[in-house]
């Protein structure tokens, strides 16, 4: 199946600092990726879909401000963290859907663990 | 709109034992249905899917019937193995949601043991 590579799989950061978050499809070309949060012992949440080329959509109740995403690219979506607080700490994951429409399948990143300090 | 519910783990079984997951959902129209697993370190794989009541989805042993009646995709498998340890999720398209949105359920972590 098709590989979505997300990076880095764990990350500590002091209160305050800046995160970014990676993910690559490595060989198809995604127009939409979408990010996901995972708090402890609950589901994951869309947090927001990723558009090449133009303005993520978020979810209801989901900063924008906090979480800039960046889709410069067919294969490269970024999620940054922005003024860290614990809080934030949680599961974070992405995904995306071949550009070309050849199948239904999200395919996913191995997901970020993020701890704030 | 539309929701999953799984059991809540982790489930421990040994080798060779049945596996049953349980999975319910609401959501409204006919929604797809999918099973992912997440190995340790590694992202979510799709397991299996159904796309419309009474289809079973199937792979590596492991089955999951669409119950429209019911409103459920329960995950089994016949003999598990200590390889098969790993996260499972649970989750729908379609409904209310749309098809590009994924609803999860809270993600059951099994446990096998030799």
């Amino acid at each position: 199946g098709a590989v979505v590579s997300q990076h880095p799989s764990r990350v500590i950061c002091k209160s305050g600092t800046s995160v970014k978050i990676e993910c690559r499809s490595l060989d198809f070309q995604a127009t939409t990726m979408f990010w996901y949060r995972q708090f402890p012992k609950q589901s994951l949440m869309l947090m927001a879909t990723s558009n090449e080329g133009s303005k993520a959509t978020y979810e209801q109740g989901v900063e924008k401000d906090k979480f800039l995403i960046n889709h410069a690219s067919l294969t490269l979506s970024t999620l940054t963290v922005t003024s860290a607080h614990p809080e934030d700490s949680s599961f974070y994951i992405c995904s995306a859907r071949d550009a070309r429409g050849v199948s239904t399948e999200a395919f996913f990143g191995q997901g970020t663990r993020l701890t704030v300090v | 709109g539309n929701s999953v519910t799984q059991m809540e783990g982790p489930v421990t079984l040994s080798e060779e034992a049945f596996l049953t997951i349980n999975c319910t959902y609401t959501a409204t129209g006919y929604p797809s249905l999918f099973w992912y697993v997440q190995y340790p370190g590694e992202g979510l794989q799709l397991l299996l899917k159904a796309t419309k009541a009474d289809d079973k989805g199937s792979n590596k042993g492991f089955e999951a019937t669409y119950r429209k009646e019911t409103t459920s995709f329960h995950l089994e498998k016949g003999s598990v193995q200590v390889s098969d340890s790993a996260v499972y999720f649970c989750a729908l398209t379609g409904g209310s949601g749309g098809y590009q949105k994924v609803t999860f359920g809270i993600g059951t972590k099994l446990q096998v043991i030799p």
